[in-house]
């Protein structure tokens, strides 16, 4: 079964600084991967995602993130963060099945809070 | 506006009091599920439906029901809510059950008492 694992829970930040959310996977089939961003009372909305073709993926708001298939891994990556940058963000891995449901396993997220 | 609409957007009630969240979408998606989101623990799927009359069991589906009897719409039914049950729950749709990027809600906080 596929997993998702987010190495950690809480990112806190400097504006202006470089961050990367990290995030890895487990599954026995390929996958394809998604970030999505949870800004405070609000439903979340997709960032980026990789289905195929290019490892390296460019997302909303100056995000990208890059699949690396030896390392089972899918990490988040923004050079320059923004006050406004801070939210919820969330992993999530759906299987290449043949199954009816493709149903999207997410990790259980990396809270990043960007300080002045 | 292409959305995912949730009411009530709060609710406050007590153990055994059934409930219905609703859930609308206007993109004419044929797939929908139910998340609940808990600290610590991410989303879980609670139910999807692939199509009008076709639902099914997601991670967690113990205590809820569901029903899709017109496409746009999806309610999430607690017939007995329990403390267990307080939690935050979005509603998601997408094209089909291959298309992936999923619309969510802007979700629903349920305390039960």
């Amino acid at each position: 079964a596929q997993s998702v694992t987010q190495l950690d829970s809480q990112v806190p930040v400097f504006e202006e600084a470089p961050v990367e959310l990290r995030c890895n996977y487990s599954s026995s089939v390929s996958v394809y991967l998604f970030w999505y961003v949870q800004y405070p009372n609000q439903g979340l909305q997709l960032l980026l995602k990789y289905l195929s073709g290019s490892t390296l993926v460019k997302g909303i708001n100056g995000f990208e993130a890059e699949f690396n298939k030896s390392q089972t891994s899918f990490h988040l990556r923004k050079p320059s963060v923004h006050i406004s940058d801070t939210a919820e963000y969330f992993c999530a891995v759906s299987e290449h099945r043949g199954g009816s449901n493709y149903k999207l396993t997410f990790g259980k997220g990396t809270l990043l809070t960007v300080n002045p | 506006e292409a959305q995912v609409t949730q009411n009530p957007r709060y609710l406050i009630t007590v153990t055994g009091k059934k409930l219905t969240v609703t859930c609308s979408q206007n993109m004419n998606h044929e797939y929908m599920s139910w998340y609940r989101q808990d600290p610590g623990l991410g989303l879980r799927q609670i139910y999807y439906s692939m199509n009008v009359e076709v639902t099914d069991k997601g991670d967690v589906p113990e205590g809820y029901k569901v029903s899709r009897k017109e496409k746009r719409n999806f309610p999430l039914i607690l017939e007995s809510p329990s403390p267990n049950q307080t939690s935050l729950y979005f509603c998601a749709s997408r094209w089909d059950r291959v298309t992936l990027e999923q619309f969510f809600g802007p979700g629903t906080r349920l305390t039960v008492l």
